[in-house]
């Protein structure tokens, strides 16, 4: 059963500290997506990556957060120092080409107290 | 202008009645048309994609697509209660600027 999986699902934290977290793509999905979800802003697209390569990253604060892909099982999200209004639910998707729709991880949930 | 937009909702149908939700985006270069749905506190599922203007129809789901109005809908017909979600449309250019942008989704409520 192929899936997105992302780690951790749930993520407590207090301000100021570093938060890092993992997603396996599907295998063989060559399109890599970081999204943040909140009731206010709905689905933002924080940064993407083509063939682990990053084309876009423009909806990141660039001062703390950072987006890598070290290999094509594994991407990550880093935030750091994080702060209260990171609260948020990010979720990690992968497209299998050009164009084609996105799946989706089921999330971390990261509350910056 | 936001690129994608959605009527927030709520938006209230009988069971049995049709539901349609309405999309409209802004960049015309747009080629990729998707539909998700989410559940409240679960991940957004793919429900429907479409390239081609005109209907695509599945199972009870048709989405309908005018790239000349820059339009995009999702009809639920025979409304069930387990269709009670959020509806999110997404749109990709689908050429060298492959992101998906999500709308802010639109909150459907079957009433039973």
């Amino acid at each position: 059963d192929a899936r997105v999986t992302q780690t951790p699902r749930h993520k407590v934290t207090e301000m100021g500290q570093e938060v890092t977290m993992r997603c396996q793509p599907i295998l063989g999905h060559n399109t890599v997506f970081w999204y943040r979800q909140t009731m206010m802003q709905g689905l933002e697209l924080l940064a993407y990556f083509r063939n682990r390569a990053p084309l876009d990253d423009s909806g990141m604060p660039k001062d703390r957060f950072s987006a890598e892909m070290p290999d094509a099982t594994l991407a990550t999200l880093k935030i750091q120092p994080s702060e209260p209004r990171d609260s948020a639910v990010y979720f990690c998707a992968s497209a299998p080409s050009w164009g084609a729709e996105a799946f989706f991880g089921q999330g971390t949930r990261l509350t910056v107290v | 202008q936001k690129e994608v937009e959605q009527n927030s909702g709520p938006l209230s149908v009988p069971e049995g009645a049709i539901a349609s939700l309405n999309c409209t985006y802004s960049d015309r270069g747009s080629q990729s048309f998707f539909w998700y749905r989410q559940y409240s506190g679960k991940s957004p599922e793919l429900i429907m994609f479409i390239y081609s203007n005109g209907d695509k129809e599945d199972g009870r789901f048709t989405a309908q697509l005018n790239k000349a109005s820059q339009y995009v809908s999702l009809l639920i017909r025979d409304s069930q209660p387990s269709d009670s979600a959020t509806y999110l449309c997404a749109v990709n250019r689908g050429d060298r600027d492959d992101k998906i942008i999500f709308g802010k989704g639109t909150r459907l409520h079957i009433l039973p």
